[in-house]
């Protein structure tokens, strides 16, 4: 079946530009997760959605980003005014149920941000 | 507090020989454990997890890893390597104390020598 897919694959803008990501999880999966991972650095969490609500954003960097998932599947992270910090590849992932601590999180290819 | 270490950015191995790629965790719960594999231009991919129902975990493409409280560790080990076991491999974390979020060692790159 369909995994997690990522667009763009690559986005390249300007610093004080606004970029949308988006993340289609795998249908039927309730939780949706949004990590960043800067060069050498594993992943690290930003955002975990159950269903539609954001049920942890504590690793938002600060308030210019955002994360909806309006009807419970699609999400879009959203960064106001980038800043060349920003540059990373923001990575999605999806589990099958809210609140499972041992269900397998699936990966997105991602998507590398450049901010110039 | 709870992290992840993988010592050794960088792990070389000849064909055939013995992989090993060490992870100590630090939780104050129980903690569940991740294997991931991510091949260039690709996503992370699950290997094996840890989830408290046997301490040694068989995955995928013949890797193991063994869960020792004593030692905090979940070391991944394959016997034998294989030119295709070249990647970056992450170690991740979690527990009922930070949610369902995972936290991921700085990842370890494995090159295997022909």
């Amino acid at each position: 079946g369909a995994g997690v897919s990522q667009t763009p694959s690559n986005k390249v803008t300007e610093k004080g530009k606004y970029v949308e990501l988006r993340c289609d999880p795998i249908s039927g999966h309730t939780a949706l997760y949004w990590y960043r991972q800067s060069l050498g650095q594993g992943p690290e969490f930003l955002i975990y959605f159950q269903g539609t609500g954001a049920a942890d954003d504590s690793g938002l960097p600060n308030d210019r980003f955002f994360a909806v998932r309006p009807e419970g599947s699609v999400s879009t992270l959203k960064i106001q005014r980038t800043e060349r910090g920003d540059s990373a590849v923001y990575l999605c992932a999806s589990s099958e149920r809210a609140g499972g601590l041992t269900d397998t999180q699936y990966f997105g290819p991602g998507t590398r941000l450049t901010v110039l | 507090a709870q992290s992840v270490t993988q010592l050794g950015s960088h792990v070389s191995v000849s064909e055939g020989a013995l992989v090993l790629l060490r992870c100590n965790y630090s939780s104050s719960v129980p903690p569940y454990l991740f294997w991931y594999v991510q091949y260039p231009n690709q996503g992370l991919q699950l290997l094996l997890k840890y989830t408290s129902a046997a301490t040694l975990v068989k995955g995928i493409n013949g890797f193991e890893a063994e869960f020792k409280k004593s030692e905090t560790s979940f070391h991944l080990t394959k016997p034998s390597a294989h030119m295709s076991d070249a990647a970056e491999y992450f170690c991740a974390v979690t527990s009922m104390e930070y949610g369902n979020k995972l936290v991921f060692g700085a990842g370890t790159i494995l090159r295997v020598k022909s």
